[in-house]
């Protein structure tokens, strides 16, 4: 069975912070993404790894870093957490492009920064 | 770019009424559809998708959607929804030119009243 886990369900930190969320699948996946949902606004693209290392931009990478050492490891960094990026994180890998694009998500990290 | 409109950010509907949830994508080039359900609290979870072959699509829960090319929208319907489909439902397109991404809706929040 598909899986992917993220670290939290639920995270609380402070302004300034170094935060570390890591995100986890079991599939031998090639890609891995890390999204923020906030409502209105839907899904938004932070990074994405297309393989081990390699690491592309997504729609909102300001703020955000990202390290991929090993194919089933993908991590976001908050450098220095701020208020307006308490947000829901998801993470979500998938096979290559084409027929086989579709992603799979793990459960969500809720942070709040304070 | 690609951007992908879902024009109802919610949807209220009587238990065992028919729903329709409208999306709309803007592309010039082949795309994969696909519908992402979100239950409170969880991540997504696939749906239905579209590749290729037949535009009405059947996914789980007695969901179909189908790809309208000329009209370029790809609209989740049910025939009689129940209270366990209130959720959070997102539409998502991903280029058929071999690009690793998808684009997401803003999301549609289907309430099932009693």
């Amino acid at each position: 069975d598909v899986k992917v886990t993220q670290s939290s369900r639920y995270l609380v930190k402070r302004t300034g912070e170094k935060v570390f969320l890591e995100c986890v699948q079991d599939m031998d996946h090639e890609n891995m993404f890390w999204y923020r949902q906030d409502p209105g606004l839907g899904l938004r693209l932070i990074y994405f790894s297309y393989d081990v290392k390699m690491k592309e931009k997504g729609d909102i990478p300001e703020g955000y870093s990202v390290s991929r050492e090993k194919k089933e490891r993908f991590s976001l960094i908050l450098e220095s957490a701020s208020t307006n990026q308490t947000s829901m994180y998801l993470c979500a890998s998938s096979v290559l492009a084409g027929v086989r694009s579709e992603q799979f998500f793990g459960p969500g990290t809720r942070l709040t920064v304070l | 770019a690609q951007s992908v409109t879902q024009l109802d950010s919610q949807v209220p509907v009587f238990e065992e009424a028919p729903v329709e949830l409208r999306c709309n994508y803007s592309s010039s080039v082949s795309v994969y559809l696909f519908w992402y359900v979100q239950y409170p609290n969880q991540g997504l979870q696939l749906l239905l998708k579209y590749l290729s072959g037949s535009t009405l699509v059947k996914g789980i829960n007695g969901f179909e959607a189908e790809f309208n090319k000329s009209q370029t929208s790809f609209h989740l319907r049910k025939p009689s929804v129940h209270i366990s489909d209130t959720a959070e439902y997102f539409c998502a397109v991903s280029e058929g030119t071999g690009a690793n991404n998808l684009f997401f809706g803003t999301g549609t929040r289907l309430t099932v009243i009693p």
